[in-house]
């Protein structure tokens, strides 16, 4: 699967919109952007994930570039409780590619 | 999102003593589950792959005679820390997938202290 490269630490305030990149240049045509997100102690909870078109569901949406080298995390009115480790996966989803890798993705801190 | 249950929360237990933890998916039969292993202000490291009636596969590093995975059942998977030392002290935490096509799921995970 290929590699991402996120941010280690972003600031928000509470409110506003969270705007959380991702780079993941060496993407290949199978592969979908997946996002997590790991809140203190607790298990990776599932947001988002998409192929090649914008994707929007009740928690976040998700902006994918044309040529699918980056794409961008969007928490469109950030609370106190989304602060968490967000990350970003690049993963196949053939039969031989259902393993998530867990780079150390962006702490996200929102703040009151 | 899918419901996973980990049993137990966490766990304290003596070295050299084994323990036993159970994932079990709760909305859909799982063909896959995985088991994942993080160590204190580090990542998810991915121990295991365990389908259904077959024998896990584990990653490198990961001694399976330590860590036995037990895929009785498509909605039951259990992970024995046999023997353990207080390195083996970690968050472990599961995940499910109804098929490969699909959105992995993951568990609220067990904190395991060995003293």
């Amino acid at each position: 699967d290929a590699k991402t490269t996120q941010p280690t630490s972003m600031d928000c305030a509470e409110g506003r919109a969270a705007n959380l990149p991702c780079n993941h240049s060496t993407i290949s045509g199978n592969e979908y952007v997946y996002w997590y997100r790991q809140i203190h102690s607790q298990g990776p909870q599932y947001i988002i994930h998409g192929l090649k078109n914008n994707e929007t569901n009740e928690m976040a949406s998700l902006i994918i570039t044309e040529d699918r080298k980056s794409s961008t995390l969007i928490l469109p009115h950030a609370t106190l409780r989304d602060t968490a480790v967000y990350y970003c996966i690049v993963r196949d989803r053939g039969t031989s590619g259902s393993r998530l890798t867990f780079g150390e993705g962006t702490q996200l801190t929102v703040n009151p | 999102g899918a419901v996973v249950s980990q049993h137990p929360s966490w766990v304290i237990c003596k070295s050299g003593t084994s323990v036993k933890i159970e994932c079990r998916s709760l909305d859909f039969q799982a063909t896959t589950m995985f088991w994942y292993r993080q160590f204190p202000k580090q990542s998810l490291m991915l121990m295991a792959t365990s389908n259904e009636g077959s024998k896990a596969t584990y990653e490198q590093g990961v001694e399976k005679d330590k860590f036995l995975i037990n895929h009785a059942s498509l909605t039951l998977s259990t992970l024995t820390v046999t023997s353990a030392h207080p390195e083996d002290s970690s968050f472990y935490i599961c995940s499910v997938i109804r098929n490969s096509q699909e959105t992995q799921y993951f568990g609220p995970g067990t904190r395991l202290l060995v003293l």
